[in-house]
């Protein structure tokens, strides 16, 4: 079945360590996206790719990296510079196909905590 | 700029009542919308969308109609169950890729 994978589901970040959020697909997606969720809040795009090799920053890049070197993968990296990392992150991706009529597809999510 | 407004949680209702969460949004011109569905622990799920004015989306029970003129998408369902109790999401987009999603209602069903 075609979908997104997530991985790890849960992931634990020492002081001053870069961690890596891992998100695959296979649905032959252009567009890949990257969402933090706080609890009891909604989504805020982090970052968001529509062609390999292309990204842009969203409404909180900072203290995040990403790359897009293939189509079906967008790795996000947290760094040390983002001092709240605690949250819930989801990735995204979207057919380009027929303009704006098309869902986003989500994983199901890493969840990173602080040790 | 473009938003989409949902009505303020949580929501807790007994079973077999009747569910509306308002979504209203704001947009230059003629978004698609769409309701999503996000159950504890999980990513959102599409749960139906609309993509004109008078389209009406549904699935599982809920509907939505897209009203332009009151820029409005509100959900509904006649009589929820206890499975229904999720977070559910609103959002619009435009060709492109932006996507623009509400704050989320949290929906909560008691037998």
């Amino acid at each position: 079945d075609g979908g997104i994978t997530q991985s790890p589901k849960y992931l634990f970040r020492k002081e001053g360590q870069n961690v890596t959020l891992s998100c695959e697909q296979n649905l032959n997606h252009d567009a890949m996206y990257w969402y933090r969720q706080d609890p009891g809040q909604g989504l805020r795009l982090i970052y968001y790719s529509q062609i390999v090799n292309d990204f842009q920053k969203g409404d909180i890049a900072e203290g995040y990296s990403v790359s897009r070197e293939k189509k079906e993968s967008f790795p996000l990296t947290v760094t040390s510079a983002q001092k709240n990392p605690t949250a819930f992150y989801l990735c995204a991706s979207r057919s380009r196909d027929r303009g704006s009529n098309q869902p986003q597809h989500f994983g199901d999510g890493t969840r990173l905590s602080i040790l | 700029g473009d938003s989409v407004t949902q009505m303020e949680g949580p929501v807790t209702l007994s079973e077999e009542a009747f569910l509306t969460i308002n979504c209203t949004y704001t947009a230059t011109g003629y978004p698609s919308l769409f309701w999503y569905v996000q159950y504890p622990g999980e990513g959102l799920q599409l749960l139906l969308k609309a993509t004109k004015a008078d389209d009406k989306g549904s699935n599982k029970g809920f509907e939505a109609t897209y009203r332009k003129e009151t820029t409005s998408f509100h959900l509904e369902k006649g009589s929820v169950q206890v499975s229904d109790s999720a977070v559910y999401f609103c959002a619009l987009s435009f060709a492109g890729n932006q996507f623009y999603f509400g704050t989320g209602t949290s929906l909560t069903v008691i037998p």
